[in-house]
């Protein structure tokens, strides 16, 4: 069980390229996230997905764009890069809560470290 | 929308020592998950305790122990014996009781501790 896996580990990117950061997760969960944390701060969330082909936004979802086809796997698409995405990026994911009295913990991958110059 | 706030950007400790970390977050809801993260130079997510707002009792894990005030809308963190290990950056996170908007989760700025030997 791998869990949540992010590639790539380190980017470095050019002010108006594109790029996608890729998500899986080997957990069955139905929720997927995407937080950026920038340099000293807590981290914000970006889209979250509730299933395949549901996806919405969250605090701050400009510049960027998801999909989310299978149960497995969550992409984050960079369009035009610019310096304000230097970011770290995490992936999480969590199951449905079966109910009231249950927990659901939420995974998160090791993170992507994206420097847009 | 709730918020966040730990107003401890550092702090530090003797090892074998006790420290608190402080975190205020301010919700409309009744109903609510409360967690601490550590986030060692890994960069990890690592959950470390969490607590149900219906729950009056405080969560304890090992050395780990929150002080939970419901009315004052604070959540801190007490850690006994303090071990080198124990550096990282700490994370207050809200979560919503609700499933509407997935389990997303709201963090606050964090606080950094170091432990000295």
């Amino acid at each position: 069980n791998a869990g949540v896996t992010q590639t790539p580990k380190f980017r470095i990117l050019k002010i108006g390229q594109s790029m996608t950061l890729q998500c899986t997760q080997d957990m069955n969960h139905n929720y997927m996230y995407w937080y950026r944390q920038d340099p000293g701060m807590g981290l914000k969330l970006i889209y979250y997905s509730v299933g395949a082909g549901i996806t919405d936004k969250g605090e701050v979802p400009n510049g960027y764009n998801v999909s989310r086809s299978t149960t497995e796997d969550f992409p984050l698409r960079l369009e035009l890069a610019a310096p304000s995405q230097t970011s770290v990026y995490f992936c999480a994911s969590s199951s449905l809560r079966r109910a009231l009295s249950s927990y659901n913990e939420q995974f998160f991958g090791p993170g992507t470290r994206l420097t847009v110059l | 929308a709730q918020t966040v706030t730990q107003s401890q950007p550092e702090m530090s400790v003797q090892e074998a020592e006790t420290v608190t970390l402080s975190c205020t977050y301010d919700t409309s809801e009744s109903d609510y998950y409360l967690f601490w993260y550590k986030q060692p130079p890994s960069r990890q997510m690592i959950l470390v305790i969490r607590q149900e707002a219906y729950k009056q009792q405080n969560a304890t894990e090992n050395r780990f122990s929150v002080n939970f005030q419901k009315a004052a809308k604070s959540f801190s963190l007490k850690i006994s014996d303090s071990q080198l290990g124990d550096a990282a950056m700490y994370f207050c996170a809200y979560r919503s009781y609700r499933e509407t908007s997935g389990s997303r989760l709201t963090f606050g700025e964090g606080t950094q501790l170091t432990v000295n030997p």
